[in-house]
């Protein structure tokens, strides 16, 4: 089965701070990597698929990046909607695996 | 829009059995794979089950193979989980989520959630 390692686990920023965030494949997954947001009490949200797309609605603010085994997610600019937990889950091939989340709290 | 709505949750002991169902609405549920994922109390997301279109494949993670068993009944736009062998660290909300494809192939993702349903599992 394919790992998924964020890092880091949790992290503090203020609005308007960049923010990025690593995920990391314990094996090739090509750009077959998603991004998801849940805020405290909701349901998750799909923000960015095949490692670089932006979900329809998502605001551009966000971004991803990566190929291979290592990817990441940046917030260009922080907004206080955008704290949260973000996640990331590789779609290469099942079992799809999720990383362990990375928690944006406010500084 | 999209809603999909899950029930069959609550309590259960150790070692008994639990089916969940998703009620799916919106879109046309027999030309989309579907998923299970769970969420154990304070903790992060973990992929359970998916299932294509037809039901004719089905996939799981390593901590619920050969004990849940994902179905689906096209004719009644509902998604199953039958989780049997139910152990405590099963404990979790339960989502139902569409998938953006008929089939399970590379590329796979999770479009839209079910707001979930609490499954536990104690004595």
């Amino acid at each position: 089965d394919i790992q998924m390692t964020q890092s880091p686990s949790s992290l503090s920023a203020s609005v308007g701070d960049r923010v990025t965030i690593t995920c990391r494949a314990s094996q090739t997954i090509d750009t077959f990597l998603n991004w998801y947001q849940q805020k405290p009490g909701k349901v998750p949200k799909l923000l960015i698929y095949v490692a670089s797309t932006l979900q329809s609605g998502v605001p551009s603010r966000f971004s991803g990046s990566g190929s291979g085994t290592d990817f990441t997610l940046t917030i260009s600019s922080l907004q206080p909607e955008d704290f949260a937990t973000y996640y990331c889950q590789q779609s290469f091939n099942t079992p799809l695996t999720f990383g362990g989340g990375t928690k944006v709290e406010i500084k | 829009q999209v809603q999909l709505v899950e029930s069959g949750g609550g309590v259960v002991q150790p070692g008994r059995s639990l089916r969940l169902s998703c009620a799916a609405s919106g879109f046309t549920f027999s030309t989309y794979a579907m998923h299970w994922v769970r969420q154990a109390p304070g903790k992060g997301l973990e992929w359970v089950a998916i299932i294509s279109y037809d039901g004719s494949d089905g996939y799981y993670a390593d901590s619920v193979k050969g004990r849940f068993t994902i179905s689906r009944d096209n004719s009644k736009n509902t998604l199953y989980l039958q989780m049997n062998s139910l152990r405590a660290e099963d404990t979790a909300v339960y989502y139902c989520a569409k998938a953006n494809r008929i089939t399970v192939t590379k590329g796979i993702h999770i479009e839209y959630w079910g707001q979930g349903i609490l499954v536990t599992v104690s004595s």
